[in-house]
């Protein structure tokens, strides 16, 4: 299983603010993920990356905005953070491999509040 | 991309296996079944998949159709830690085969 890290775990911010969530890797994967979650709603996947410098919107239209300089590295950016962002965001990560059959594990979240 | 089917929550008493069902109707041949679960709000752990033949590991068992339309996640002996909201998934095949669509998944309560 891959060992995935984010941080930070709880962060309450006041709006404006720009923030930076921390997530990285130890295990080389070159594919990483970025999914945001309301409480109680599902998963939806809002940024991706298939190695360094490349970076693709997901999904859900997220107004944030991620970098993949590192293989091991992929922060994801709000500038201007707004109440609407307030939500619970986690990253994965996977092999390459055939697209179907990688297996993404993820880190523990980040549950963003902002005021 | 196929669909996914999962009753909304299911009750398991503890040490007893508890069965999950999943149906897919829509499946096509080269679309994996994969399982997540979801502990209290923490990050989805990955629990198995499979293709066509039934799969097992140290966590739990997958059953699939020999039709491959539906499936079941088998816990043998479940805890009261396997309280959870479990996630099938059917992964397309070719390029959005790496995307995972979450759907509303099934709450298990493991109660003693």
């Amino acid at each position: 299983e891959a060992d995935i890290y984010q941080t930070p775990r709880y962060l309450v911010i006041g709006t404006g603010k720009k923030i930076t969530l921390e997530c990285s890797q130890t295990m080389g994967h070159d594919k990483m993920y970025w999914y945001q979650q309301d409480p109680g709603m599902e998963l939806h996947l809002i940024h991706y990356s298939y190695g360094v410098n490349s970076t693709e919107k997901g999904d859900l239209s997220s107004e944030s905005t991620v970098s993949r300089i590192r293989t091991e590295h992929f922060p994801l950016t709000l500038e201007s953070a707004r109440p609407s962002h307030t939500s619970q965001y986690l990253c994965a990560s996977s092999p390459s491999g055939q697209a179907n059959q990688e297996t993404q594990y993820f880190g523990p979240g980040t549950r963003l509040l902002v005021l | 991309d196929a669909k996914t089917t999962q009753p909304p929550s299911m009750d398991c008493a503890e040490g007893r296996a508890a069965n999950l069902p999943c149906n897919h109707s829509t499946i096509s041949g080269n679309e994996y079944v994969y399982w997540y679960r979801q502990i209290h709000s923490q990050g989805p752990q990955y629990i198995i998949h499979g293709l066509k033949n039934n799969e097992t590991n140290e966590m739990a068992s997958l059953i699939i159709t020999e039709d491959r339309k539906s499936s079941t996640l088998i816990l043998p002996h479940a805890t009261l830690r396997d309280t959870a909201v479990y996630y099938c998934i059917v992964r397309p095949s070719g390029k959005y085969g790496n995307k995972l669509v979450f759907g509303a998944g099934t709450i298990l309560r493991v109660k003693s």
